[in-house]
């Protein structure tokens, strides 16, 4: 499972309130990714980081921030809920060989 | 962003019978990845493929880069009660380190 948590596993939120989610991982790698999945639209990019401080926008970044102080944690951040970002979000690394590993997931029910 | 498409969308198959999936893109991919995701959990890589014509086995399921590096293919033979998930693609093109998914194949197994 290559050692990536994220917590909280499940989050219930109000609108317009603001959420952070967390990934952390335990071997060292530097790329690390966030994602969403929703029915009929599969995963898609939120953004993803390549070293501490240094992070890139996905195809799906609008209304979420990212940040990476340390190697083994990536944040995300909605700054403010909204019903649209109820989804279920997957933190995932790249591997030494260029695989790729995902964590559990958190379901986020935005209400 | 790069469309991957998967196909069948979903099967339903007698236990042991034999199971083909593939996976199509318009560009060149560098690298092939398969996952399978049970319900409520994170993918789980199934096989990865580097190179152009590469046939790779995990047990009873064997994978194929194309030589044309824009499809994929995933073969489980014998299927058994536990391969009921949803069998998803990913592909990561030449440059960039952005994985790109198919929207996955939903397997069904009647004892």
């Amino acid at each position: 499972d290559a050692g990536i948590t994220q917590s909280p596993r499940h989050k219930v939120t109000e609108t317009g309130t603001p959420v952070t989610l967390r990934c952390h991982q335990t071997e060292n790698h530097r790329y690390m990714y966030w994602y969403r999945q929703d029915p009929g639209h599969g995963l898609r990019l939120i953004h993803y980081s390549y070293g501490v401080k240094d992070t890139d926008k996905g195809e799906v970044s609008d209304g979420y921030s990212v940040s990476r102080s340390k190697t083994e944690d990536f944040l995300l951040t909605l700054e403010s809920a909204t019903s649209s970002q109820t989804s279920v979000y997957f933190c995932a690394i790249k591997g030494r060989v260029g695989e790729q590993y995902f964590g559990p997931g958190t379901r986020l029910t935005v209400t | 962003g790069q469309q991957l498409n998967q196909s069948p969308q979903s099967m339903f198959i007698q236990e042991g019978e034999d199971v083909s999936m593939n996976c199509t893109s318009s560009s060149i991919f560098n690298t092939w990845l398969w996952y399978k995701q049970d319900p409520g959990e994170g993918p789980v890589l199934l096989i990865a493929l580097y190179k152009a014509g590469e046939l790779t086995s995990n047990g009873r399921l064997t994978a194929q880069f194309g030589i044309t590096r824009k499809d994929s293919f995933l073969n489980i033979s014998a299927s058994i009660p536990s391969d009921v998930g949803i069998y998803f693609c990913a592909g990561q093109l030449g440059t960039g380190n952005q994985f790109y998914f198919g929207t996955g194949t939903s397997l069904t197994v009647i004892p």
